[in-house]
C-alpha cells in the first residue's frame, strides 16, 4: 500500500519557473528521500532528508520536512525542460524493521515547456 | 562504477506460466530490494535480501519468491502468472540496506503477461 499523497498529481510550466511538489505521510519516519523516474524507467535517487532534519538543498533542489505535520516538499528552481519526470517522495520507516523497504508515494507528473 | 542492471529488459509470457527475473547489483551493494510498479498501485515492494537471506518481506502472495546468491546478484521468480502481475519490476541495491540508505535502481524489466 502506498504511505500517503502527493500533491498534485501533474504539474505543468515554462522552463525557468519553480516547481513545487507536496508529500505526505501515515507513519512514523527514519527519513524521508524524492525519487525521479523518467518515462517508465529507473528511479533515480535525489535527496534524502533525515526525520531530525527540517531542511535540506542539493543544486537547484531545496527540501523542507515537517514532521509534526507528516509531510514533505520538494521544490525545483529554474525548472529545465531536462526535468520533465515523474517524481515520487519515498519513506524509510522508523524502527528496525524497514529493512530495504521504501514506501512510495504516488508521484508527481512534471512536464517543463521549452 | 556499473550501475544496476536488470536482465531480461522486456519479456511477454502467459498466464499460468512462470517467469524469472535477474538483478544485478553496483559492486560492494549487498542488500538487493524489489518493487512493482504498476499504474493502479504505484510502486510497491516486494521483499529485500541481504547476504543470501530475505530480511524483510511485501504484501505479495506466496507465488512472488526470490533469493540471493554469494555473490549479491538477485533474482525473483513469479509462478502462475496472471494478467495482473503485468508491471515493471525493479530492483534495487544499497550498501547495506539499514536506514538510513538510498537505493540506486536498475532500469527495470517491463512483464506482460497475456
Amino acid at each position: 500500500s502506498q504511505q500517503g499523497e502527493e500533491d498534485p498529481q501533474a504539474l505543468s510550466i515554462q522552463e525557468g519557473e519553480n516547481a513545487t511538489m507536496n508529500c505526505s505521510y501515515k507513519t512514523s519516519i527514519n527519513n524521508l528521500q524524492w525519487y525521479r523516474q523518467n518515462s517508465g524507467r529507473g528511479l533515480v535517487h535525489l535527496i534524502l532528508i533525515r526525520s531530525n532534519e527540517r531542511e535540506k538543498h542539493s543544486g537547484r533542489l531545496r527540501v523542507t520536512l515537517d514532521t509534526s505535520k507528516k509531510s514533505s516538499s520538494l521544490l525545483i528552481t529554474a525548472s529545465r525542460a531536462a526535468d520533465t519526470a515523474s517524481y515520487f517522495c519515498a519513506t524509510v520507516g522508523a524502527g528496525g524493521t524497514s529493512y530495504g523497504k521504501l514506501t512510495f508515494g504516488q508521484g508527481t507528473i512534471l512536464t517543463v515547456h521549452p | 562504477k556499473a550501475g544496476v542492471t536488470q536482465t531480461p529488459r522486456y519479456l511477454i509470457k502467459t498466464r499460468g506460466q512462470q517467469v524469472t527475473l535477474s538483478c544485478s547489483p553496483i559492486s560492494g551493494h549487498r542488500s538487493v530490494s524489489w518493487y512493482q510498479q504498476t499504474p493502479g498501485q504505484g510502486l510497491q515492494f516486494l521483499f529485500e535480501y541481504f547476504s543470501e537471506t530475505q530480511r524483510n518481506k511485501g504484501n505479495f502472495p506466496g507465488r512472488f519468491s526470490g533469493r540471493q546468491f554469494s555473490n549479491s546478484r538477485s533474482e525473483m521468480n513469479v509462478s502462475t502468472l496472471e494478467l495482473g502481475d503485468s508491471a515493471l519490476y525493479l530492483c534495487a541495491s544499497s550498501l547495506v540496506g539499514g536506514a538510513p540508505y538510498e537505493q540506486y535502481f536498475g532500469p527495470g524489466t517491463r512483464l506482460t503477461v497475456t
